[in-house]
């Protein structure tokens, strides 16, 4: 069981937006560390979507955007494309555990 | 450009230790701090623990704290990962990567390494 919790997953067809929620607690997210998210193909290495809750690293699609309040955190696909069928994480730092975290994962499905 | 390569797939039997290397190029090795994720087969990403290579302090998962130790080789711009008392349970792709040297996100990745337990 995850410290963050993500829905397993989420679908939409192509145009549509998605919305990926990230709960945490006051140990983590409602501590006021960043949380990040990252886009995993199946057979691909992770890569980062969304750093320090909205920011968005070059070369990712505006598309993606991100948001944070109290101990939650969001990630939001506007605009949903085929390529963003994929599985997608949040990613935070535990203060309670001393130690990095992950949310379980969100499956995305295009459909 | 910025590159992190690991070494290669390994099978192991239970109880046994596997120790798996992760070289970084294209920066400034020792500035970045490295860290260990692993993901088991059709599951999620987990944190095992991070190393910074300046002064060698680590960070390690408290699920895993006691069988797992990170080191570095500056010299040779290596970071590795030492598992033991290995379980069926911990097979899974090991990877590294690299976090952002003033924010909090993994910026590079390596290709990970596959580590089967198996009897």
């Amino acid at each position: 069981q995850s410290v963050l919790t993500q829905p397993p997953s989420v679908s939409g067809a192509p145009g549509q937006t998605v919305t990926i929620s990230c709960t945490g607690s006051n140990s983590n997210i409602g501590a006021g560390h960043d949380v990040n998210w990252y886009q995993q193909v199946p057979g691909s290495v992770p890569k980062v979507v969304i750093y320090d809750n909205t920011n968005r690293p070059s070369g990712v699609p505006d598309r993606f955007s991100g948001s944070k309040s109290a101990t939650s955190a969001s990630l939001v696909i506007t605009g949903l494309q085929a390529e963003d069928g994929a599985d997608y994480y949040c990613h935070s730092f535990d203060i309670g555990l001393s130690g990095v975290i992950f949310g379980g994962g969100t499956r995305v499905t295009v459909l | 450009q910025v590159q992190l390569v690991q070494s290669g797939a390994e099978v192991k039997k239970p109880g046994a230790s596997v120790k798996v290397s992760c070289k970084g190029s294209g920066y400034r090795f020792s500035n970045y701090a490295v860290q260990w994720v692993r993901q088991a087969p059709g599951q999620g990403l987990e944190w095992m623990g991070w190393i910074y290579p300046a002064n060698g302090n680590t960070i390690y998962s408290r699920n895993l704290q006691g069988r797992v130790a990170i080191t570095r080789d500056n010299s040779a711009n290596t970071v590795f990962l030492e598992m033991s008392g290995l379980k069926f349970e911990d097979t899974a792709v090991y990877y590294c990567a690299r976090k952002h040297v003033s924010r909090t996100y993994l910026d590079s990745w390596g290709p990970g390494t596959l580590v089967t337990v198996s009897s």
